[in-house]
């Protein structure tokens, strides 16, 4: 099994400019999960999903952050417009059910310059 | 929300010891997952704990979960250099994955 796959693994952006994470989870898992990891606040949930339906976005910072899912298979994180302190590591996870553990994908390094 | 704090905050120890990272809850625990993660890599899940007194183990891991004290212990027998990393434990009030929180690590570093 390929586990969890996101893409980039590194990303370097100017401050003003759009920037799309990507995730791919696991196969036949329903629930997918997008987690920020900084030194300062460690890691934070920003949203998950269920059945691709987003279920509880209360941890998407702001109005700049959106995420979709349009099918089982694919997810993404968008920020328009970055900022220096969007700069963290954004890690995609997925389980088979909200009760089950989380496996994680590799992270996107995120540096907005 | 839930907070985690854990301590320590890192650990420096010598090949072969034995080592506990601790865990403890602001809020009653009703699932406690421990994960690790390498530098530049996700987290790997390591233990799920769900009942008070539960107590798991793995190869020379061992967690246990005491509800009363909202606390969870990781303990690790003789350590080895491929134990290091960044251990995180992460709970939500309910006991789903759905809104896991994460303390905020700590630090294993194994001389050798």
């Amino acid at each position: 099994d390929a586990g969890v796959i996101q893409s980039p693994r590194h990303e370097v952006t100017e401050m003003g400019q759009e920037v799309t994470l990507r995730c791919k989870p696991i196969s036949g898992h329903n629930s997918l999960f997008w987690y920020r990891q900084t030194m300062m606040r460690g890691l934070e949930l920003l949203i998950y999903f269920n059945n691709n339906v987003p279920i509880d976005d209360s941890g998407m910072p702001e109005d700049r952050f959106s995420a979709k899912m349009p099918n089982a298979s694919f997810s993404t994180l968008k920020i328009q417009p970055s900022e220096p302190r969007d700069s963290a590591v954004y890690f995609c996870a997925s389980s088979f059910s909200t009760n089950e553990k989380l496996f994680f994908g590799s992270g996107t390094q995120l540096s907005v310059l | 929300s839930q907070e985690l704090e854990q301590s320590p905050q890192s650990l420096i120890v010598q090949e072969g010891k034995n080592l506990t990272i601790n865990c403890t809850s602001s809020k009653t625990l009703y699932g406690l997952y421990w994960y690790k993660q390498k530098y530049g890599e996700g987290l790997i899940f390591l233990m799920m704990l769900q009942k008070g007194g539960e107590e798991k183990s793995h190869e020379k891991i061992t967690a246990k979960l005491d509800e009363k004290k909202q606390q969870s212990s990781l303990h690790i027998t003789a350590s080895q250099p491929s134990h290091a990393g960044i251990y995180l434990c992460g709970a939500s009030s309910s006991g789903s994955a759905r809104q896991l929180t994460f303390g905020s690590g700590t630090q294993l570093t194994v001389l050798p």
